[in-house]
């Protein structure tokens, strides 16, 4: 079974501030990670795919990086509305997709 | 645009049955694998299960032999049938969908909230 850790579980982070986020996966996944952010009463909205492949309409100041087993999310400038939960997901090790725990994102 | 809107969520008792839906719009239903994916309270996403575009399903090992997922690809809805609930069912489920399998889910619904409580 692959295990996710996403670190830290909580970042504190000021409005136009950096922030980066990590994803540890037991073994490796190649490429195959994904990342959402998830907001209280939304839906998760797909941020990046394929490790580094951002979705579409998705701001160029949200970044991914990595394989095989480190990944990482980075925001370059944070704006309010980048304050939320972000999840990292596997889609390699079928039939499971397994969903790190989540790093939230909070205004410093 | 793509637009998922689950249904049928609500406050059951220990043991009992519920059956969730989620109707799709604005993208061609029968093409993609969906899923349901689950939020308990305070804990992150949980994968449930997933049918495919010509019906194979899988389930998470917790969620196996009390949920199943079907569809209905003329009603472009999807549907999980829970029974013998139990109060750490309780959670918000979402469907969603991916291209292919294994994949990324590329489109999530709002969630639907269930309660299993006496």
């Amino acid at each position: 079974e692959i295990v996710m850790t996403q670190s830290p579980a909580t970042l504190s982070v000021s409005p136009g501030e950096r922030a980066t986020l990590s994803c540890r996966v037991s073994q490796s996944v190649n490429s195959n990670l994904a990342w959402y952010q998830h907001k209280p009463g939304q839906a998760p909205r797909l941020l990046i795919y394929g490790a580094s492949t951002r979705a579409t309409g998705i701001p160029i100041r949200f970044s991914g990086s990595g394989s095989g087993t480190e990944f990482t999310l980075t925001i370059s400038s944070l704006q309010s509305e980048d304050f939320a939960v972000y999840y990292c997901q596997q889609y390699s090790n079928w039939p499971s997709f397994t969903f790190g725990q989540g790093t939230k994102l909070e205004i410093k | 645009q793509v637009q998922l809107v689950e249904s049928g969520g609500g406050v059951v008792q220990p043991g009992r049955s519920l059956r969730l839906s989620c109707a799709a719009s604005g993208f061609s239903f029968s093409s993609y694998a969906m899923h349901w994916v689950r939020q308990a309270p305070g804990k992150g996403l949980e994968w449930v299960a997933i049918i495919s575009f010509d019906g194979t399903t899988k389930y998470a090992d917790s969620m196996k032999g009390r949920f199943t997922i079907s569809r209905d690809n003329s009603k472009n809805t999807l549907y999980l049938q829970m029974n013998n609930l139990r109060p750490e069912d309780t959670a918000v489920f979402y469907c969603a969908r991916t291209l292919g399998i294994p994949d990324y889910f590329d489109y999530w619904g709002q969630g639907t909230l269930v309660t299993v409580s006496s």
